[in-house]
């Protein structure tokens, strides 16, 4: 069965540079969510879109931003890196009839 | 606002023997109840889920989870856990009502089964 697919796997960047990160839904799943999992810690809900329009809103820094495209896959633009953004960003995504999500591999991003 | 705490935040057990991993929720709202599994350096897979009914639910690996709406708890159970069901273990809620709300994680219990 399709998965979630998250672009890129890995992800190196330094101080102060944007990073881009990309989602692909399960096909036919409408809503994609996006999590942050810091080492040691739980997923941290970052922010949702439901059929291209943004759902629900996290801890999200104002340096990131978000978007859900026409084909549903989604973008997680994070700019002025800090190190503290060193994390795993796990995408997600879920139908409108399956209340349950289903996560991607995750993209794991170190800032130097 | 949910939150979900799971009491144990390590539990080691031996091969073949009974598990139990403990959650427990608050919310204001009726809530839609979740655990994942994370292997090391991999992605969140769904064990189970309650989403209404029956209280006991029944998941993959061998996995069941039971639905407390009275203590607010929703425990995960294994009769005879594996080497290879070590691994993370996240307990998560969704307030119901919707089909796209977001889940709020407990902090994760890590399984480790010794031979």
């Amino acid at each position: 069965a399709a998965g979630v697919i998250q672009s890129p796997r890995h992800l190196i960047k330094e101080k102060r540079e944007t990073a881009t990160l990309k989602c692909y839904p399960i096909p036919r799943h409408d809503t994609v969510y996006w999590y942050q999992q810091g080492p040691g810690q739980d997923p941290q809900f970052l922010i949702s879109f439901y059929e291209k329009m943004q759902s629900d809103k996290g801890s999200i820094p104002d340096r990131f931003s978000a978007q859900q495209f026409s084909d549903y896959h989604s973008e997680l633009n994070m700019s002025s890196l800090e190190l503290g953004d060193s994390a795993l960003y796990f995408c997600a995504s879920s139908s409108d009839v399956a209340y349950e999500q289903y996560f991607g591999p995750g993209t794991r991003l170190t800032v130097t | 606002a949910q939150s979900v705490t799971q009491l144990d935040s390590q539990v080691p057990v031996f091969e073949e023997a009974p598990v139990e991993l403990r959650c427990n929720y608050s919310s204001s709202v009726s809530v839609y109840l979740f655990w994942y599994v994370q292997y090391p350096n991999q992605g969140l897979q769904l064990l189970l889920k309650y989403l209404s009914g029956s209280t006991l639910v029944k998941g993959i690996n061998g996995f069941e989870a039971e639905f407390n709406k009275s203590q607010t708890s929703f425990h995960l159970r294994k009769p005879s856990v594996h080497i290879s069901d070590t691994a993370e273990y996240f307990c998560a809620v969704n307030p119901s009502g919707t089909s796209y709300g977001k889940l709020t994680f407990g902090q994760g219990t890590i399984l480790t089964v010794h031979p």
